[in-house]
């Protein structure tokens, strides 16, 4: 079945630091790539996505690049600011149609001035 | 546009009672989800609904949880009796079409936090 692996956590930067999240999957064929957040207190969002290979996903200075070849979508920011602060998410769902959101772990990001 | 409401926020009960959660979609959106979230994990899908009918319940324990969608509007999912093991954040979503693709994103509400002590 379909899996997702994410660096774990948690990761503590300083303000202004270069940020990667690694995340990895296993899937059939070709699936969409999602990446959410969560700040503390609120559900999930919706940060990017990318629904096929070399696609890459941006919002919020945020990316993530969709690698076929690596199994990969690893998301980065150049430079974090605190209220970046939440738990992020890898996620996928599979092409083959009705197929369930499969998660990872998530990794807390936290922030440090 | 209003969000995935759900309430209450936070319920803590003993084992062996019963607990419910409701859930309101954003409007127009056909499709929902139950999502438990265990501490330090993902969210894991309980239970799918398409308007008012189930579309997938494969990971639903059915001999003590329960969901419905009447209406094909809001829903309401049930445990009875709680474990302790069912400590965790209940989370709803609702996108706007059957199933996912790369036009339908899952909206999430803000979750229920269960702790069965």
């Amino acid at each position: 079945g379909n899996s997702v692996t994410q660096m774990e956590g948690p990761v503590t930067l300083s303000e202004e630091a270069f940020l990667t999240i690694n995340c990895t999957y296993t899937a059939t064929g070709y699936p969409s790539l999602f990446w959410y957040v969560q700040y503390p207190g609120e559900g999930l969002q919706l940060l990017l996505k990318a629904t096929k290979a070399d696609d890459k996903g941006s919002n919020k200075g945020f990316e993530a690049t969709y690698r076929k070849e690596t199994t990969s979508f690893h998301l980065e920011k150049g430079s974090v600011q605190v209220s970046d602060s939440a738990v992020y998410f890898c996620a996928l769902i599979g092409n083959f149609g009705n197929e369930k959101l499969t998660f990872g772990t998530g990794t807390r990001l936290t922030i440090i001035p | 546009e209003a969000g995935v409401a759900q309430s209450p926020r936070y319920k803590i009960i003993e084992k062996r009672q019963s607990v419910a959660f409701w859930c309101n979609p954003i409007s127009g959106h056909a499709t929902l989800y139950w999502y438990q979230q265990i501490l330090g994990q993902g969210p894991k899908l309980l239970i799918q609904f398409q308007n008012n009918g189930v579309v997938d319940d494969s990971q639903l324990p059915k001999d003590r949880f329960s969901a419905e969608r009447l209406k094909g509007v809001d829903s309401t999912l049930k445990i009875q009796p709680a474990k302790l093991e069912d400590s965790a954040v209940y989370l709803c979503a609702s996108s706007s079409a059957r199933g996912m693709n790369d036009k339908n994103i899952q909206y999430f509400g803000a979750g229920t936090r269960l702790s069965v002590l």
